[in-house]
């Protein structure tokens, strides 16, 4: 059965720490990864990584997908009180059907 | 990029009843999915929309308790059938775009 397993399940930092979150998954066909912020309803779309060590950058966000290892980390720098979230990680199959991780739980204490 | 609306936002029903969940992208997208998100959980994929036939179902769901349409490209309905208080729920619409996914709001469901 296709899984995707997020790690750890929730986290707690002060402002300025550096988190890392991460995502491994088995699945029939891989064809991307996709992480997103979800802060209260709607999940917001962070990344989308297709290609093995190649890294993404978006301000204090970086994430990058290791292939061989079936993995992706998020990292998050100087962390402010505004990144407390739940981080989705999910991995696209090709018939474009999506299986989701459990998600990790983040709170940033000032 | 595109935008996902969903109506209603939330509601509040009886159990027994049913609630159609209104989805509209205002560009075509190439798939549409709806998920549930229960308290506590991740998302869940209910099905993906096929516009002018059938839905393709997930394990454990069913047409006949979320029957779903898709006329067009760009909006789709799910019906939530028979609610009991465990179908109370975030249901979220999502487009499959060339290169990402969006998701529409949510609609807060809460069965009494």
């Amino acid at each position: 059965e296709d899984k995707v397993v997020q790690s750890p399940l929730s986290l707690v930092v002060h402002e300025g720490d550096t988190v890392t979150l991460n995502c491994s998954y088995e699945v029939t066909n891989f064809r991307s990864l996709l992480w997103y912020k979800q802060e209260k309803k709607a999940p917001t779309f962070l990344f989308m990584l297709t290609s093995s060590g190649i890294e993404k950058k978006s301000g204090r966000l970086s994430s990058i997908l290791d292939k061989k290892e079936l993995s992706s980390i998020l990292n998050i720098t100087a962390t402010q009180t505004g990144d407390s979230a739940i981080y989705l990680c999910a991995v696209v199959e090709y018939g474009n059907k999506l299986v989701f991780g459990a998600g990790t739980i983040l709170r940033v204490k000032s | 990029s595109a935008v996902i609306s969903q109506k209603p936002s939330r509601d509040i029903c009886q159990r027994g009843t049913s609630l159609t969940i209104q989805c509209q992208v205002d560009s075509q997208v190439t798939m549409m999915f709806w998920y549930r998100q229960q308290p506590g959980q991740s998302l869940t994929l209910i099905a993906t929309a096929n516009q002018g036939s059938e839905a393709t179902y997930e394990s454990g769901f069913v047409i006949d308790k979320f029957p779903i349409s898709r006329p067009n490209l760009t909006f789709s309905t799910l019906t939530v059938s028979n609610m009991s208080p465990e179908d109370s729920s975030i249901y979220l619409c999502s487009g499959l775009g060339t290169d990402t996914q969006y998701f529409g709001p949510g609609t807060r469901l809460t069965v009494l």
